[in-house]
């Protein structure tokens, strides 16, 4: 069965360290998003891409975050200087299409570690 | 704005108990509402969902009413199994835009033999 893969598993970084969070979402999936969770708070919508394009955004994505599918089949969030508050687990998602049918399929998730 | 409020975990169970885990949502409008469950080392996957007010989503013998004049879509199951146990997610969205998910903070359920 097809699925949304997510790697690494687990990234440590320093403080102001720029980190990519890379994503390969199912294959015939058109529309992409990233979510995070901190620790013991609620999963967050951050980002939402498709067509090559962010098409909707939370306040958090702000312009230290960036979004980009690179290839054919990577889906990557790239935090440009690390702050001890991005520490989080974060999800990707992808959806066939926008029918009320089509489901958003999760990757296991990364935690981000931030030191 | 849209939010989602789920019950404190863990919650503790022994194989065969009936299971009720809340979940209450704010919501402009009327989204659909949606059970995600992620168990160890995977992903969340869909588990149940309701598009309309007095709409039941059931699978794997879990089952949830989408409640209107009470905003609540508690996740309910007669008996559960050790192989239940991971945390449960209630998450809403509306079907205009790009349909993002808005979730609560899960909740863990841990099934004892």
């Amino acid at each position: 069965e097809p699925e949304v893969t997510q790697t690494p598993s687990h990234q440590v970084t320093q403080m102001g360290q720029e980190v990519i969070l890379r994503c390969v979402p199912i294959s015939n999936h058109l529309y992409f998003y990233w979510y995070r969770q901190i620790l013991g708070q609620k999963v967050e919508f951050l980002v939402s891409f498709y067509n090559n394009e962010i098409s909707e955004k939370s306040e958090i994505f702000d312009d230290q975050f960036s979004v980009e599918r690179p290839d054919g089949s990577n889906f990557t969030l790239k935090i440009r200087s690390t702050k001890l508050e991005d520490s989080a687990m974060y999800f990707c998602a992808s959806k066939e299409g926008l029918a009320a049918y089509n489901e958003q399929f999760f990757g296991p998730g990364t935690r981000l570690t931030v030191l | 704005g849209n939010s989602v409020t789920q019950m404190e975990g863990p919650v503790t169970l022994s194989e065969e108990a009936f299971l009720t885990i809340n979940c209450t949502y704010t919501a402009t409008g009327y989204p659909s509402l949606f059970w995600y469950v992620q168990y160890p080392g995977e992903g969340l996957q869909l588990l149940l969902k309701a598009t309309k007010a007095d709409d039941k989503g059931s699978n794997k013998g879990f089952e949830a009413t989408y409640r209107k004049e009470t905003t609540s879509f508690h996740l309910e199951k007669g008996s559960v199994q050790v192989s239940d146990s991971a945390v449960y997610f209630c998450a809403l969205s509306f079907n205009t835009g790009f349909q993002k998910l808005v979730f609560g903070t899960g909740t863990r359920l841990l099934v004892s033999p």
